[in-house]
Protein backbone atom coordinates (compact mmCIF):
# COMPACT_ATOMS: atom_id res chain seq x y z
CA UNK A 1 0.00 0.00 0.00
CA UNK A 2 1.39 3.47 -0.10
CA UNK A 3 2.82 5.18 2.17
CA UNK A 4 4.22 9.07 3.43
CA UNK A 5 7.00 8.43 6.59
CA UNK A 6 7.83 11.37 8.16
CA UNK A 7 9.47 11.55 11.76
CA UNK A 8 6.85 11.17 14.38
CA UNK A 9 8.84 12.43 17.09
CA UNK A 10 9.96 16.27 17.34
CA UNK A 11 13.17 17.67 16.21
CA UNK A 12 14.74 19.45 18.86
CA UNK A 13 17.48 21.75 17.83
CA UNK A 14 19.36 24.74 18.90
CA UNK A 15 19.12 28.39 17.58
CA UNK A 16 21.34 28.97 14.55
CA UNK A 17 21.91 25.06 13.52
CA UNK A 18 20.37 23.74 10.42
CA UNK A 19 17.51 21.70 10.53
CA UNK A 20 16.85 18.59 8.37
CA UNK A 21 13.67 16.65 8.27
CA UNK A 22 12.32 13.71 6.75
CA UNK A 23 10.05 12.36 4.10
CA UNK A 24 9.88 8.81 2.91
CA UNK A 25 7.01 7.29 0.47
CA UNK A 26 6.38 3.85 -0.60
CA UNK A 27 4.47 2.64 -3.97
CA UNK A 28 4.41 6.15 -5.15
CA UNK A 29 5.79 7.55 -8.30
CA UNK A 30 5.28 11.35 -7.99
CA UNK A 31 5.15 13.88 -10.22
CA UNK A 32 5.77 16.88 -7.24
CA UNK A 33 6.46 17.13 -3.66
CA UNK A 34 5.26 20.42 -1.78
CA UNK A 35 5.99 20.87 1.40
CA UNK A 36 3.79 22.81 3.87
CA UNK A 37 3.93 24.13 7.20
CA UNK A 38 1.41 24.19 10.22
CA UNK A 39 1.75 26.18 13.28
CA UNK A 40 -1.10 25.05 16.17
CA UNK A 41 -4.69 25.95 15.70
CA UNK A 42 -4.23 26.95 12.08
CA UNK A 43 -4.10 25.30 8.74
CA UNK A 44 -1.03 24.72 7.11
CA UNK A 45 0.81 27.04 5.08
CA UNK A 46 2.96 26.16 1.28
CA UNK A 47 6.44 26.68 1.68
CA UNK A 48 8.06 24.86 -1.62
CA UNK A 49 7.49 22.78 -4.15
CA UNK A 50 10.01 20.62 -6.27
CA UNK A 51 9.37 18.33 -9.13
CA UNK A 52 10.64 14.85 -10.26
CA UNK A 53 13.01 15.80 -12.47
CA UNK A 54 14.39 19.17 -9.95
CA UNK A 55 17.02 17.53 -7.40
CA UNK A 56 17.64 20.42 -5.34
CA UNK A 57 15.19 23.25 -4.64
CA UNK A 58 16.01 26.76 -2.78
CA UNK A 59 14.09 29.63 -1.04
CA UNK A 60 15.31 31.53 1.50
CA UNK A 61 17.34 29.55 4.02
CA UNK A 62 15.10 26.62 3.17
CA UNK A 63 16.52 23.71 0.88
CA UNK A 64 14.37 20.89 -0.26
CA UNK A 65 16.15 17.59 -1.91
CA UNK A 66 13.88 14.65 -3.97
CA UNK A 67 15.76 11.66 -5.01
CA UNK A 68 13.54 9.63 -6.82
CA UNK A 69 15.54 6.57 -6.05
CA UNK A 70 15.39 6.45 -2.52
CA UNK A 71 12.28 7.39 -2.69
CA UNK A 72 12.94 10.61 -0.04
CA UNK A 73 12.65 14.17 0.30
CA UNK A 74 15.05 16.19 2.33
CA UNK A 75 14.13 19.80 3.67
CA UNK A 76 16.54 21.69 5.61
CA UNK A 77 15.98 25.42 7.12
CA UNK A 78 19.31 26.79 8.25
CA UNK A 79 20.49 29.05 10.65
CA UNK A 80 17.46 28.13 12.59
CA UNK A 81 15.37 30.52 14.38
CA UNK A 82 12.85 29.90 17.12
CA UNK A 83 10.23 31.29 14.91
CA UNK A 84 10.77 28.34 13.06
CA UNK A 85 9.47 26.01 15.41
CA UNK A 86 6.05 24.56 14.28
CA UNK A 87 4.83 21.22 12.25
CA UNK A 88 6.31 20.85 8.70
CA UNK A 89 4.35 18.47 6.50
CA UNK A 90 5.56 16.39 3.00
CA UNK A 91 2.57 16.20 0.56
CA UNK A 92 3.00 14.30 -2.55
CA UNK A 93 1.12 15.04 -5.44
CA UNK A 94 -1.32 11.46 -6.43
CA UNK A 95 -1.46 9.51 -9.79
CA UNK A 96 -1.79 11.76 -13.36
CA UNK A 97 -5.01 11.16 -13.29
CA UNK A 98 -5.92 12.92 -10.07
CA UNK A 99 -3.08 15.22 -10.34
CA UNK A 100 -4.89 17.96 -8.39
CA UNK A 101 -5.04 15.48 -5.82
CA UNK A 102 -2.50 15.93 -2.23
CA UNK A 103 -1.38 13.17 0.00
CA UNK A 104 -0.16 14.22 3.19
CA UNK A 105 2.32 12.91 5.46
CA UNK A 106 1.62 12.95 9.32
CA UNK A 107 3.90 15.90 9.85
CA UNK A 108 7.39 16.80 12.20
CA UNK A 109 7.28 19.13 14.77
CA UNK A 110 10.33 21.16 14.92
CA UNK A 111 11.48 23.25 18.04
CA UNK A 112 14.02 25.44 17.79
CA UNK A 113 15.39 26.57 21.26
CA UNK A 114 17.63 29.56 22.54
CA UNK B 1 -7.59 39.00 0.03
CA UNK B 2 -9.23 37.62 2.56
CA UNK B 3 -7.57 33.79 1.79
CA UNK B 4 -10.26 30.74 2.50
CA UNK B 5 -12.92 31.46 4.89
CA UNK B 6 -14.74 28.66 6.81
CA UNK B 7 -17.39 28.96 9.05
CA UNK B 8 -17.80 28.21 12.08
CA UNK B 9 -14.59 27.92 13.79
CA UNK B 10 -15.73 26.15 16.53
CA UNK B 11 -18.65 23.54 16.61
CA UNK B 12 -19.74 21.46 19.30
CA UNK B 13 -22.58 19.46 19.08
CA UNK B 14 -24.44 16.29 19.89
CA UNK B 15 -24.51 12.70 18.06
CA UNK B 16 -27.15 12.17 15.87
CA UNK B 17 -27.53 16.38 15.39
CA UNK B 18 -26.58 17.54 11.37
CA UNK B 19 -23.31 19.11 11.32
CA UNK B 20 -22.86 21.95 8.20
CA UNK B 21 -19.66 23.28 7.61
CA UNK B 22 -18.64 26.23 4.78
CA UNK B 23 -15.79 27.20 2.91
CA UNK B 24 -15.59 29.95 0.43
CA UNK B 25 -12.73 29.76 -1.38
CA UNK B 26 -9.97 32.37 -2.81
CA UNK B 27 -11.78 34.07 -5.83
CA UNK B 28 -10.10 32.40 -9.05
CA UNK B 29 -9.19 29.50 -7.75
CA UNK B 30 -10.60 26.34 -9.65
CA UNK B 31 -10.19 23.64 -7.38
CA UNK B 32 -11.66 23.08 -3.47
CA UNK B 33 -10.43 20.70 -0.73
CA UNK B 34 -12.30 19.51 2.26
CA UNK B 35 -9.62 17.93 4.55
CA UNK B 36 -9.77 16.37 7.81
CA UNK B 37 -7.26 16.42 10.66
CA UNK B 38 -6.82 14.18 13.41
CA UNK B 39 -3.84 13.48 15.80
CA UNK B 40 -4.43 9.60 14.94
CA UNK B 41 -4.47 9.74 11.00
CA UNK B 42 -2.83 13.26 10.42
CA UNK B 43 -4.39 15.60 7.37
CA UNK B 44 -6.61 13.54 5.02
CA UNK B 45 -8.90 14.49 2.27
CA UNK B 46 -12.08 13.67 2.12
CA UNK B 47 -12.99 15.24 -1.18
CA UNK B 48 -12.13 17.63 -3.44
CA UNK B 49 -13.99 19.71 -6.98
CA UNK B 50 -12.75 21.02 -10.32
CA UNK B 51 -14.50 23.93 -11.30
CA UNK B 52 -17.30 22.47 -9.17
CA UNK B 53 -17.67 19.32 -10.26
CA UNK B 54 -16.88 16.54 -7.56
CA UNK B 55 -14.03 14.65 -8.99
CA UNK B 56 -12.67 11.99 -5.86
CA UNK B 57 -14.58 11.32 -3.25
CA UNK B 58 -13.32 8.03 -1.65
CA UNK B 59 -12.06 9.55 1.16
CA UNK B 60 -15.48 10.37 2.14
CA UNK B 61 -15.62 7.94 4.86
CA UNK B 62 -19.33 7.08 5.34
CA UNK B 63 -22.80 7.90 3.60
CA UNK B 64 -23.09 9.79 6.37
CA UNK B 65 -21.20 12.83 4.83
CA UNK B 66 -21.71 14.70 1.99
CA UNK B 67 -20.11 17.72 0.11
CA UNK B 68 -21.61 20.22 -2.78
CA UNK B 69 -20.35 23.31 -4.51
CA UNK B 70 -23.27 25.01 -5.59
CA UNK B 71 -20.78 27.56 -7.42
CA UNK B 72 -16.91 28.70 -7.51
CA UNK B 73 -17.23 31.01 -4.53
CA UNK B 74 -19.42 28.61 -1.24
CA UNK B 75 -18.93 24.77 -0.35
CA UNK B 76 -20.59 22.89 2.18
CA UNK B 77 -19.53 19.10 3.74
CA UNK B 78 -22.74 18.05 6.05
CA UNK B 79 -22.22 15.27 8.37
CA UNK B 80 -25.63 13.70 9.59
CA UNK B 81 -25.90 12.31 11.96
CA UNK B 82 -22.62 13.23 13.27
CA UNK B 83 -20.88 10.93 15.71
CA UNK B 84 -18.12 11.00 18.48
CA UNK B 85 -15.38 9.68 16.00
CA UNK B 86 -16.28 13.02 13.75
CA UNK B 87 -14.42 14.91 15.99
CA UNK B 88 -11.65 16.21 14.35
CA UNK B 89 -10.57 19.77 12.43
CA UNK B 90 -12.09 19.96 9.25
CA UNK B 91 -10.15 21.96 6.42
CA UNK B 92 -11.22 23.58 3.42
CA UNK B 93 -8.33 24.45 0.51
CA UNK B 94 -8.70 26.14 -2.72
CA UNK B 95 -5.83 26.49 -5.63
CA UNK B 96 -5.46 27.26 -9.11
CA UNK B 97 -5.31 23.64 -10.04
CA UNK B 98 -3.42 21.99 -12.58
CA UNK B 99 -2.93 24.53 -15.55
CA UNK B 100 -0.07 24.05 -18.20
CA UNK B 101 1.57 21.34 -16.75
CA UNK B 102 2.19 23.40 -13.48
CA UNK B 103 1.12 22.43 -10.24
CA UNK B 104 0.08 24.93 -7.81
CA UNK B 105 -0.08 25.19 -4.13
CA UNK B 106 -2.73 25.11 -2.08
CA UNK B 107 -4.33 27.80 0.18
CA UNK B 108 -5.99 26.52 3.61
CA UNK B 109 -8.56 28.33 5.41
CA UNK B 110 -8.07 28.14 9.42
CA UNK B 111 -10.40 25.21 9.70
CA UNK B 112 -13.40 24.13 12.00
CA UNK B 113 -12.73 22.46 15.10
CA UNK B 114 -15.98 20.24 15.34
CA UNK B 115 -16.41 18.20 18.39
CA UNK B 116 -19.24 15.86 18.94
CA UNK B 117 -20.08 14.45 22.30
Amino acid sequence: SQKIEQNSEALNIQEGKTATLTCNYTNYSPAYLQWYRQDPGRGPVFLLLIRENEKEKRKERLKVTFDTTLKQSLFHITASQPADSATYLCALVGDTGTASKLTFGTGTRLQVTL
Amino acid sequence: DAGVIQSPRHEVTEMGQEVTLRCKPISGHNSLFWYRQTMMRGLELLIYFNNNVPIDDSGMPEDRFSAKMPNASFSTLKIQPSEPRDSAVYFCASSLGVAGGQYNEQFFGPGTRLTVL
